[in-house]
C-alpha cells in the first residue's frame, strides 16, 4: 500500500526555522516526483514546491521562494522541507504529496495526512 | 487570491446532477491539463479527476471532468451524501501549480 507519513510540524516563533519529513512507502521512490502543499486551517489549498523523481529539478511559489528548500533523500525514500524565516502567514497544515511520474508537473495522486506548523510568539 | 475561479459552493438533492465551474486564462487551463481534487470534512485531499477527464482507479464514474477553452468543469451525477466535501480544480501555470479557491458541495 503507498503510504505518505509526515512529521516535524509543531510550534515555532516569527523567524525561526522548521524542516518536515514526509517518509514514503509502498512504491519506488525515486521513480515519481513529489510536492508539499499547505492549507491555512478553514482555508484553501496552497502550493509550496516540488521536485523531480532525481531531485534535480524544483519548482517553488513566490510566497516561499528563497526562505523553504525542498529536497529528497531516494536512498531514505524521504521527503524534507527545510522552512527558515518563518512567517505568521506560513501557519498552515503541510501535506506531502506524490505524483504518478518522475516530472513535478503533473497529478497529486497520494497525499500524506498532513503535519500542523505554528509560527507565533 | 487565485488566478482560477470556482463558486464558493454548490448544492443539490440526493440523485441530482451538479455541476462546478473552474474558470481561467489562455496561460493555465487554455493550455495545461486540469486537474480536481476532493476533500472530505477533516481529511486529506484526494485526486478526483486529472489530465482535464480522467479518472483515477476507484473514482466512481459519477463524477466526470471536461474542459473547454479557458474554462473546466466537475460534474457530480447521481448525487450521494458522501460526496458533500470540498472541490479544488487546478492546473500548472509556468511551472507554478494553482489551486481554485475550492468549492464546498453540500447535499440538501
Amino acid at each position: 500500500e503507498v503510504q505518505l507519513l509526515e512529521s516535524g510540524g509543531g510550534l515555532v516563533q516569527p523567524g525561526g526555522s522548521l524542516r518536515l519529513s514526509c517518509a514514503a512507502s509502498g512504491f519506488t521512490f525515486s521513480n515519481n516526483a513529489m510536492s508539499w502543499v499547505r492549507q491555512t486551517p478553514g482555508k484553501g489549498l496552497e502550493w509550496v514546491s516540488s521536485i523531480s523523481g532525481g531531485g534535480g529539478t524544483t519548482f517553488y511559489a513566490d510566497s516561499v521562494k528563497g526562505r523553504f528548500t525542498i529536497s529528497r533523500d531516494n536512498s531514505k525514500n524521504t521527503l524534507y522541507l527545510q522552512m527558515n524565516s518563518l512567517r505568521a502567514e506560513d501557519t498552515a497544515v503541510y501535506y506531502c504529496a506524490k505524483s504518478p511520474s518522475f516530472t513535478p508537473l503533473d497529478a497529486f495522486d497520494i497525499w500524506g495526512q498532513g503535519t500542523m506548523v505554528t509560527v507565533s510568539s | 487570491q487565485s488566478v482560477l475561479t470556482q463558486p464558493p459552493s454548490a448544492s443539490g438533492t440526493p440523485g441530482q446532477r451538479v455541476t462546478i465551474s473552474c474558470s481561467g486564462s489562455s496561460s493555465n487551463i487554455g493550455s495545461n491539463y486540469v486537474y480536481w481534487y476532493q476533500q472530505l470534512p477533516g481529511t486529506a485531499p484526494k485526486l478526483l479527476i486529472y489530465r482535464n477527464n480522467q479518472r483515477p482507479s476507484g473514482v466512481p464514474d459519477r463524477f466526470s471532468g471536461s474542459k473547454s477553452g479557458t474554462s473546466a468543469s466537475l460534474a457530480i451525477s447521481g448525487l450521494r451524501s458522501e460526496d458533500e466535501a470540498d472541490y479544488y480544480c487546478a492546473v500548472w501555470d509556468d511551472s507554478l501549480k494553482v489551486f481554485g479557491p475550492g468549492t464546498k458541495v453540500t447535499v440538501l
